[in-house]
């Protein structure tokens, strides 16, 4: 079974500052996909950013990119230049080839503060 | 359609009655999840379809959930006699391929009076 888990309910960041969300996860598998997911107020869950387990390089997507440490299990979430926008919900989550459904941790709620 | 589209986007419901929530997927999308999100909590699995195939109910937490997909395409979570602890938000999803991710519909907000 695979367990997903981020230790931070809540963070704030000023605004234009760099903030980083942590996420553990343990699997037994040897191919897997880690996935961080942001929920704002409007309920709606938009994906920000996937990495591939095989892949040693890691993911970059605009402002967003990750730290992905295999030996550590560890797949923490860098947002850059935050902006006030960037303020919600942020769930980090996994998937194996076996296990046909995504493992969700607990979220951090991020606030971007003006 | 270009979303995962659910609704109703919110529900008010007294204990003990049934309630059913609809989820229509990315048209080509095989498969389709439910997930609930109880207040301030993460996601729980409820039940995955994947084509014409047997569903996934290992998450579903009572008997009193149950859930169909038709035409492999629109499902219907049916919640039967309703109880308070059942209030929370439910998640349709759906996907191509779940390690590629899932496009997530906006939820539907079920509180149990």
């Amino acid at each position: 079974a695979q367990t997903v888990t981020q230790s931070q309910p809540e963070m704030s960041v000023q605004e234009a500052e760099t903030v980083t969300l942590s996420c553990t996860y343990d699997t037994s598998e040897s191919n897997y996909y880690l996935f961080w997911y942001k929920q704002p107020p409007s309920r709606q869950m938009i994906l920000v950013i996937r990495q591939e387990a095989y892949k040693q390089q890691n993911a970059t997507e605009n402002r967003f990119s990750v730290n992905f440490q295999k030996a550590a299990k560890s797949f923490s979430l860098k947002i850059s230049d935050s902006q006030l926008g960037d303020t919600a919900m942020y769930f980090c989550a996994s998937s194996t080839g076996s296990a046909r459904q995504l493992t969700f941790g607990s979220g951090t709620q991020l606030t971007v503060l003006p | 359609g270009a979303g995962v589209s659910q609704s109703p986007s919110n529900k008010v419901t007294e204990k003990g009655k049934d309630v059913e929530l609809r989820c229509d997927p990315i048209s080509g999308h095989t498969a389709l999840y439910w997930y609930r999100q109880s207040l301030g909590q993460g996601l729980e699995f409820l039940i995955y379809f994947q084509g014409n195939s047997a569903p996934d109910k290992s998450g579903l937490p009572s008997d009193r959930f149950s859930a169909e997909r038709t035409g492999g395409s629109v499902s219907t979570l049916t919640i039967q006699r309703t109880q308070q602890e059942d209030s929370a938000v439910y998640l349709c999803a759906s996907s191509w391929d779940s390690n590629y991710g899932y496009t997530f519909g906006s939820g539907t907000r079920l509180t149990v009076v």
